[in-house]
């Protein structure tokens, strides 16, 4: 039983260009939550996205924008990329009913970096 | 104010040691507790749940006060492999078009390391 995997493991990007990372959940999830985890910091909510739509965000700007699919696999964006941006982006995937805390299930990250 | 705080550390302890984490959290209205374990460079993994009546597992053990908004993690007889970052992390619930929804927050994470 596949868990949660991420793509790509790492990615060094430059300021001002654009990225994609990408999520596909565990098998029989169908919510994937997209987290920040910047050097020395906790994870921080970016937004959730069930049934192809984002359900919440965080304090996050837009530039930061994702999708999910109908096969409950799930993209972010990040445009015009600062050097604050620098981070381990993890992606969590769930059931969206009330015990699913317990089987939030975390991909390994992407590690990106901006130069 | 963070939504979850946690003592940074870092915590240098010897094996054998016994050392303790605090965590408050401001939002009231929270409805589940957890504390993770993240190795360096690994996703977070949860450790376990912290219920107000308390709860043990093994050398672990969790207390919520939820009069106080303070979570604690408590570890007995530390193991060299117990060195890692634990995040304290808090859950609210939403509901929208009939499913319910939970979202985790996390705090900034508390450093411990176990020296022989």
């Amino acid at each position: 039983d596949a868990g949660v995997t991420q793509s790509p493991t790492h990615l060094i990007k430059t300021r001002g260009q654009q990225v994609t990372l990408r999520c596909s959940p565990k098998s029989g999830h169908d919510t994937v939550s997209w987290y920040q985890q910047a050097l020395g910091q906790g994870p921080q909510f970016i937004f959730q996205y069930y049934e192809e739509e984002e359900r919440q965000r965080g304090n996050f700007p837009d530039r930061f924008s994702g999708h999910q699919f109908p096969n409950y696999s799930s993209e972010l964006n990040v445009n015009a990329l600062l050097l604050g941006d620098s981070a381990l982006y993890l992606c969590a995937s769930s059931r969206p009913e009330g015990t699913s805390i317990y089987g939030y299930t975390f991909g390994s990250g992407t590690r990106l970096t901006v130069v | 104010r963070k939504e979850v705080e946690q003592d940074p550390g870092p915590f240098n302890v010897p094996e054998g040691a016994t050392v303790a984490f605090n965590c408050t959290y401001s939002n009231s209205a929270s409805q589940s507790f957890f504390w993770y374990r993240q190795d360096c460079r690994k996703e977070p993994k949860l450790l376990m749940s912290v219920y107000s009546s308390g709860n043990e597992d093994g050398r672990f053990t969790a207390q919520l006060n939820r009069a106080s908004q303070y979570i604690s993690l408590l570890i007995r007889d530390s193991k060299l492999s117990d060195s890692a970052t634990y995040l304290c992390v808090v859950t609210s619930w939403g509901n929208a078009g009939g499913t319910s929804y939970g979202k985790l927050t996390f705090g900034q994470g508390t450093i411990l390391t176990v020296h022989p």
